[in-house]
């Protein structure tokens, strides 16, 4: 058991350009969250998963964020058009619904939009 | 919509003192209630947690209480020490709900 792994640690990215995440739960986790901590601040939810279904999604995760689960196992988040406001540190947690465990995080990926 | 408050820090001690950390809620129906610590350059890490009215959480020498009168998670430690230097977020999951509500955090800084 290696953790929530996210990749790539840290991403610099030019305003406009489009990025994509990667997450990768614990092996056998079910449920994927991802969410967003800017400076100072607590973590925001953005969305989660169960299996590969998106059951819920935040009103921050406008028009220009997508999330995918296809196959119940990684996750992707793809930003497009980014804009210097999207910079923070974005956290993947993923969770077992059958131990009702809670969520294990993640070390989050850092974007910068320059 | 749901919400955590906690006190701003830095929190500034000396190893062995006495650690409070406020923390208050809002929330519609009975909330879970959570203390997350991150550590330099790592992941948020569960500390401790709390389903319903008057459980208290513990772990690592670290106590929280829930109080519904007071909607208040406040953490306390009897002896802190240097090793825990971290940021603590408290942090909410309402009934029904899969997401975490977290407080903006409070840094703790523990001096030798």
């Amino acid at each position: 058991d290696t953790g929530v792994s996210q990749d790539p640690r840290h991403k610099i990215t030019k305003r406009g350009q489009n990025v994509t995440f990667r997450c990768d739960p614990i092996s056998e986790h079910n449920r994927l969250y991802w969410y967003r901590q800017t400076l100072g601040q607590g973590p925001e939810f953005l969305t989660y998963f169960q299996n590969e279904a998106q059951l819920e999604k935040s009103r921050l995760l406008s028009d220009r964020f997508s999330a995918e689960r296809p196959k119940g196992s990684f996750s992707t988040l793809e930003i497009q058009r980014t804009e210097q406001g999207d910079s923070a540190m974005y956290l993947c947690a993923s969770s077992i619904i059958s131990k009702n465990t809670e969520a294990f995080f993640g070390q989050g990926t850092r974007l910068t939009v320059v | 919509g749901d919400s955590v408050t906690q006190m701003e820090g830095p929190v500034t001690l000396s190893e062995e003192a006495f650690l409070t950390i406020n923390c208050t809620y809002t929330a519609t129906g009975y909330p879970s209630l959570f203390w997350y610590v991150q550590y330099p350059g790592e992941g948020l890490q569960l500390l401790l947690k709390a389903t319903k009215a008057d459980d208290k959480g513990s772990n690592k020498g670290f106590e929280a209480t829930y109080r519904k009168e007071t909607t208040s998670f406040h953490l306390e430690k009897g002896s802190v020490q240097v090793s825990d230097s971290a940021v603590y977020f408290c942090a909410l999951r309402n009934t029904g709900f899969q997401k975490l509500v977290f407080g903006t955090g409070t840094r703790l800084l523990v001096s030798p």
